[in-house]
């Protein structure tokens, strides 16, 4: 069974530039996170979908960041524009439902570098 | 939010028992355990949960002190392979939508 898949694995851009992450959760996993993770930092919640809407984006700097989950699958977070406090890993989770015995599969993060 | 507290690192020798502690002391009584761990360049995965007895699986065990305050990993025989930094995680009950939070876990270090 495929993992959780995310693109592109390493990013490097110019401050003030967009950027886009793509995320492809597991089949069937209606619930949808994305986390940033800094350097020596455990992942941080930025936003929570359930099926095609988002539940919790309380962490998600709104002014810069955004994320959409169209028909419930795949997901894009986007930076516009990016930051030099920006750089950090970006990964993408997925799980069943949000119940406790839910476990939540990560993918391998997109590093993203801003120069 | 309820928060764990565990030590920064820890080293193992290959092939002995390793056990990770991990302190929550303001746990509430719908807070599930978690424990998580990630490997270098990839995102964490999960190890095990529990909410109050101990819990065994193909990875590890966990062992629950009674007052719930505090948590033990165990993995039973280090390899190599599990060096990696492990998260211990309070996931909160269902009116907080049972979200982790992670802490700065710890980097556990296997030495041949």
């Amino acid at each position: 069974e495929a993992g959780v898949v995310q693109s592109p694995r390493y990013k490097i851009i110019e401050k003030k530039q967009p950027v886009a992450f793509w995320c492809n959760p597991i089949s069937g996993h209606n619930t949808l996170y994305w986390y940033l993770q800094n350097l020596g930092q455990g992942p941080e919640l930025l936003i929570r979908y359930e099926n095609e809407e988002a539940v919790d984006d309380s962490q998600l700097p709104k002014d810069r960041f955004s994320a959409e989950r169209l028909k419930g699958v795949d997901s894009t977070l986007k930076i516009q524009p990016a930051e030099l406090g920006d750089s950090a890993v970006y990964l993408c989770a997925s799980s069943e439902g949000q119940g406790a015995r839910n476990e939540q599969f990560f993918g391998p993060g997109t590093r993203l570098t801003v120069l | 939010d309820a928060k764990t507290t565990q030590p920064n690192s820890m080293e193992s020798n290959e092939e002995e028992p390793v056990h990770l502690p991990c302190n929550h002391s303001t746990i509430s009584g719908t807070d599930y355990i978690h424990w998580y761990r990630q490997l270098p360049s990839q995102g964490p995965e999960y190890v095990i949960h529990g909410l109050t007895s101990n819990v065994n699986n193909r990875m590890a065990s966990l062992a629950i002190a009674e007052d719930r305050k505090s948590s033990t990993l165990i993995l039973h025989r280090a390899t190599l392979r599990d060096a990696a930094v492990y998260y211990c995680i309070l996931q909160r009950g269902p009116n907080a939508g049972n979200m982790l939070t992670f802490g700065g876990g710890t980097r556990l270090m296997v030495k041949p």
